[in-house]
């Protein structure tokens, strides 16, 4: 069974600018969460899906959207970086909660 | 929403020795993992564990639900359990919360 995948591993971004990440699920989850790890901190939730819906919201604002496809693999978009985007960004996939999540690798964002 | 407060912030210890680090929680959960953070940043759950005991080879986990703890054994340290520990919990919403965490440091 393949674990969860996120791409790119590193990626440095201007102010202002948008980003993509990507996240494939585990083999059989459906559900996916996205959450932002500043540096010295625990990771915070920033949205979940499932079945292509959003079904959580953590307290980030609206420049933070996401997609889940039907492959239930999923994007993390953010537009109109800040210097505080920077952070290392976890993807998390679970058959709805049940058994627990397994997280990827992370994305680190540096926006400079 | 659920706190998870853990302590201690920070261990150091010998290769070789024991620990028990903690987790509590302020609300009912249906769902409590740990995870290992390797310095490379992935989250290595460890355990799934929202009540009840379960052991691996060196480490172990206890959660109480209903005195709203857990607790995580390392025994027989080693200089690769280093790293960040965290627990992490869940509620009717489902997302997890993250304690602060527990940076471990095992000297050789």
């Amino acid at each position: 069974e393949t674990g969860v995948t996120q791409s790119p591993t590193h990626l440095i971004k201007t102010r202002g600018q948008q980003v993509t990440l990507r996240c494939s699920s585990q083999s059989g989850h459906n559900t996916v969460s996205w959450y932002q790890q500043a540096l010295g901190q625990g990771p915070q939730f920033i949205f979940q899906y499932y079945r292509e819906e959003e079904n959580g919201r953590g307290n980030f604002p609206p420049r933070f959207s996401g997609l889940q496809f039907p492959n239930y693999s999923s994007e993390l978009n953010v537009n109109a970086l800040e210097l505080d985007d920077s952070a290392l960004y976890l993807c998390a996939s679970s058959l709805q909660g049940e058994n627990g999540y397994t997280f990827g690798s992370g994305t680190r964002l540096t926006v400079v | 929403g659920i706190q998870v407060e853990q302590s201690p912030p920070d261990l150091i210890l010998q290769e070789g020795a024991n620990s028990t680090l903690r987790c509590n929680f302020s609300d009912s959960v249906n769902n409590l993992q740990w995870f290992h953070q390797n310095p490379w940043g992935q989250l290595i759950n460890l355990f799934y564990i929202p009540s009840g005991t379960k052991q691996n080879g060196r480490l172990s986990a206890t959660t109480v639900a209903t005195e709203r703890y857990s607790l995580l054994y390392i025994s027989s340290s080693q200089t690769t359990d280093s790293g960040v520990y965290f627990c992490a919990v869940s509620g009717s919403a489902r997302q997890l919360t993250f304690g602060s965490g527990t940076q471990l440091t095992v000297l050789p």
